[in-house]
């Protein structure tokens, strides 16, 4: 199983960005992705998560209106996008594969994308 | 602050036992998942669900659960377990996952 994310980003406050989480090593629709961030120096937070069988998601509250999570199941790559970006958003990106039906329990984990967001 | 409590940090003498707690009411209905980071590093997960753990996880990593509290513990800790250590879980709606703060372990 390998999770493989984009790259480092640098973002003006109130841009955009989308950050992908492309997957190999497992049936893609058995499987869902959760979006784990974390800002310098602190914990975990979990984002939201979304199935790859049915494109289902679940967001957590803190970023519901600014996130969008969607799957291109023919090339099994999960994607990330979050909108009106702000300082605090600054952290390191994590996807992790979870449960199909609903986010359970994240095995394994891609390799992180930090994401800076700064005038 | 989280729905999930931790110790900010425990310490541990070489070769003893450490318990690693995690507090919350939404965990009297589901069970917590453990994931140790280390610095620079993603999390794994070293111990889910009631007794699970997943392959390549050495034998002295193990969960429990008990009203709202979950606790991982490490028996026998190795200097190479020295990490940062979430419990995650559903929040109090059941709806979402939450994320504890965080327990640094030190082995001494």
């Amino acid at each position: 199983v390998q999770l493989v994310q984009s790259g480092a980003e640098v973002k003006r406050p109130g841009a955009s960005v989308k950050v992908s989480c492309q997957t190999s090593g497992y049936i893609f629709s058995t499987y869902g992705i959760s979006w784990v961030r974390q800002a310098p120096g602190q914990g975990l937070e979990w984002m939201g998560w979304i199935s790859g069988y049915n494109g289902n998601t679940n967001d957590a509250q803190k970023v519901q209106g600014r996130v969008t999570m969607t799957t291109d199941t023919s090339t099994t790559t999960a994607y990330l996008e979050l909108r009106s970006l702000r300082s605090d958003d600054t952290a390191i990106y994590y996807c992790a594969r979870d449960g199909w039906a609903a986010p359970d329990t994240m095995d394994s984990w891609g390799q992180g994308t930090l994401v800076t967001v700064s005038s | 602050s989280s729905e999930l409590t931790q110790d900010p940090s425990v310490s541990v003498a070489l070769g003893q036992t450490v318990r690693i707690t995690c507090q919350g009411d939404s965990l009297r209905n589901f069970y917590a998942s453990w994931y140790q980071q280390k610095p620079g590093q993603a999390p794994i997960l070293v111990f889910h669900g009631k007794n699970n753990r997943p392959s390549g996880i050495p034998d002295r990593f193990s969960g429990s659960s008990s009203g709202d509290t979950g606790s991982l513990t490490i028996t026998g800790a190795q200097a190479e377990d020295e990490a940062d250590y979430y419990c995650c879980s559903r929040d109090s709606t059941g709806k979402h996952v939450v994320f504890g703060g965080g327990t640094r372990l030190t082995v001494l």
